[in-house]
C-alpha cells in the first residue's frame, strides 16, 4: 500500500459526459501528479500540483482539468467523455518535485 | 525532448531463469533513472533507482546500472520467480521535468 488513494477504483459512463476522479495524497506529500495509461498510449503524463498551484503540464486535453484543494487532496475533471479516454488513471505524490513518486491504484475509466 | 525506450515484450520465462529487459534514454543534462514495476490491478511502485552514472540500483534481487557511455539502465534478475510476473516500467526524470516513462514491458514466468 502506497499511501495514497483514489476514488472511484472503476467508473462507467457515457460519451458526453462529465466525471470527477479524486486522490488523496500520502500524508506529508505536497505534489500531486496525474497520469493516463492506455493501450495505445502507453503511460502519459497529463498534469502536476504542488502546494496548491499548478507546477507542470503535459499531455492533458483542455477537455480535462484539475485542481488541488487546501487540504491537499487532488480531483481530475473530464468532461465531453469520447470514447478513447477510457483508460487507467493513476495519481501519484511526492514530497517535493525531485522526490520519488508514490502511485495509487488507478481508476479504470470505461467510456461506452 | 526526453524519451525512453525499453524492449518490447511479452516476455515468457521458466522459474529461476535470467531475466534482462532492455532500456535506453535520451536525454537533457543529467537524468535520474527509474524502474518502475506494476502487479496484475496495482499502481505502479517504485522498483529501484539510480541518480548519476554508474551507480547500481537494486532491490528484491533486481539490479540495473546506470551506464551514461551507452545511454542505457537495462534491468536485470538472475533467478526469477512467478511472483515477478509484472509490468515493467523503465522511466527517467530531467531537471525539474515530470517522469518520462517507456511503453511497459510485460514480463511472465511460468512454473
Amino acid at each position: 500500500d502506497s499511501g495514497v488513494t483514489q476514488t472511484p477504483k472503476h467508473l462507467i459512463t457515457a460519451t458526453g459526459q462529465r466525471v470527477t476522479l479524486r486522490c488523496s495524497p500520502r500524508s506529508g506529500d505536497l505534489s500531486v501528479y496525474w497520469y493516463q495509461q492506455s493501450l495505445d498510449q502507453g503511460l502519459q503524463f497529463l498534469i502536476q500540483y504542488y502546494n496548491g498551484e499548478e507546477r507542470a503540464k503535459g499531455n492533458i486535453l483542455e477537455r480535462f482539468s484539475a485542481q488541488q484543494f487546501p487540504d491537499l487532496h487532488s480531483e481530475l475533471n473530464l468532461s465531453s467523455l469520447e470514447l478513447g479516454d477510457s483508460a487507467l488513471y493513476f495519481c501519484a505524490s511526492s514530497v517535493a518535485t525531485l522526490d520519488t513518486q508514490y502511485f495509487g491504484p488507478g481508476t479504470r475509466l470505461t467510456v461506452l | 525532448g526526453n524519451s525512453v525506450t525499453q524492449m518490447e515484450g511479452p516476455v515468457t520465462l521458466s522459474e529461476e531463469a535470467f531475466l534482462t529487459i532492455n532500456c535506453t534514454y535520451t536525454a537533457t543534462g543529467y537524468p535520474s533513472l527509474f524502474w518502475y514495476v506494476q502487479y496484475p490491478g496495482e499502481g505502479l511502485q517504485l522498483l529501484l533507482k539510480a541518480t548519476k552514472a554508474d551507480d547500481k540500483g537494486s532491490n528484491k534481487g533486481f539490479e540495473a546500472t546506470y551506464r551514461k557511455e551507452t545511454t542505457s539502465f537495462h534491468l536485470e534478475k538472475g533467478s526469477v520467480q512467478v511472483s515477478d510476473s509484472a509490468v515493467y516500467f523503465c522511466a527517467l526524470r530531467s531537471g525539474n521535468t515530470p517522469l518520462v516513462f517507456g511503453k511497459g514491458t510485460r514480463l511472465s514466468v511460468i512454473a
